[in-house]
């Protein structure tokens, strides 16, 4: 069971550079989150998608665009990169049928922009 | 709108000590409650979790927690303390309507001292 399916692990950037992080779940989730983690502020939802179809904005959505490509699927896209998007980037879904239940993380992207 | 604070950024305690990590809500409705653990280099892990029912909630590797709605607490408490548990713990506020968004703290670095 392979769960939540992030790409690349690892990636460097120039500045100025785009680059889009691919995120896919085989759980059959209605939710999809995309998180930064930087040290000391813990993880700050960037943006995410309640359900297919749908995208919102999250704490900190200036400098990205997501996709919610299908219900499988959802994209983190940087248009210009900057050193200050240098972050460890990570994907998250979760299933809202019946009680409130948790989220399923992919293991991370980390992204360095020089 | 839904927060959630944690106090402590650091935490040492000795191997075979009694733990607590604290944290702290806003929500305006029940929430749902999660705690994750990170160890270093990799995602995250679910300890446990609250919706509803019983306020002292059990999780994985001995720890468990308890929701308190007049102090908008949800503290996670181990008795023994190991030195495997070393690792960043997370609190996480989840909304059940709104959007189902997912908001974490800044979370709490836990040291433990052999």
């Amino acid at each position: 069971n392979a769960g939540v399916t992030q790409t690349p692990k690892f990636q460097v950037l120039k500045t100025g550079q785009s680059m889009t992080l691919q995120c896919a779940q085989d759980m059959n989730h209605n939710s999809m989150y995309w998180y930064r983690q930087d040290p000391g502020m813990g993880l700050r939802l960037i943006y995410y998608s309640a359900s297919e179809g749908t995208t919102d904005k999250g704490e900190v959505p200036n400098g990205y665009n997501v996709s919610r490509l299908n219900k499988r699927e959802f994209s983190l896209r940087l248009e210009s990169a900057a050193p200050s998007q240098t972050s460890v980037y990570f994907c998250a879904s979760r299933s809202l049928t019946g009680s409130g239940t948790e989220a399923f993380f992919g293991q991370g992207t980390r992204l360095t922009v020089v | 709108a839904q927060s959630v604070t944690q106090p402590d950024i650091h935490i040492t305690v000795s191997e075979g000590a009694s733990l607590e990590l604290r944290c702290n809500y806003s929500y305006g409705a029940t929430p749902y409650l999660f705690w994750y653990v990170q160890s270093p280099g990799q995602g995250l892990q679910l300890l446990l979790k609250y919706f509803s029912g019983d306020t002292l909630v059990q999780g994985i590797k001995g720890f468990e927690a308890e929701f308190k709605r007049s102090q908008s607490s949800f503290n996670l408490r181990k008795p023994s303390v190991h030195w495997s548990d070393a690792a960043e713990y997370f609190c996480a506020v989840g909304a059940s309507g709104g959007g189902n968004k997912l908001t974490f703290g800044t979370g709490t670095q836990l040291k433990v001292e052999l």
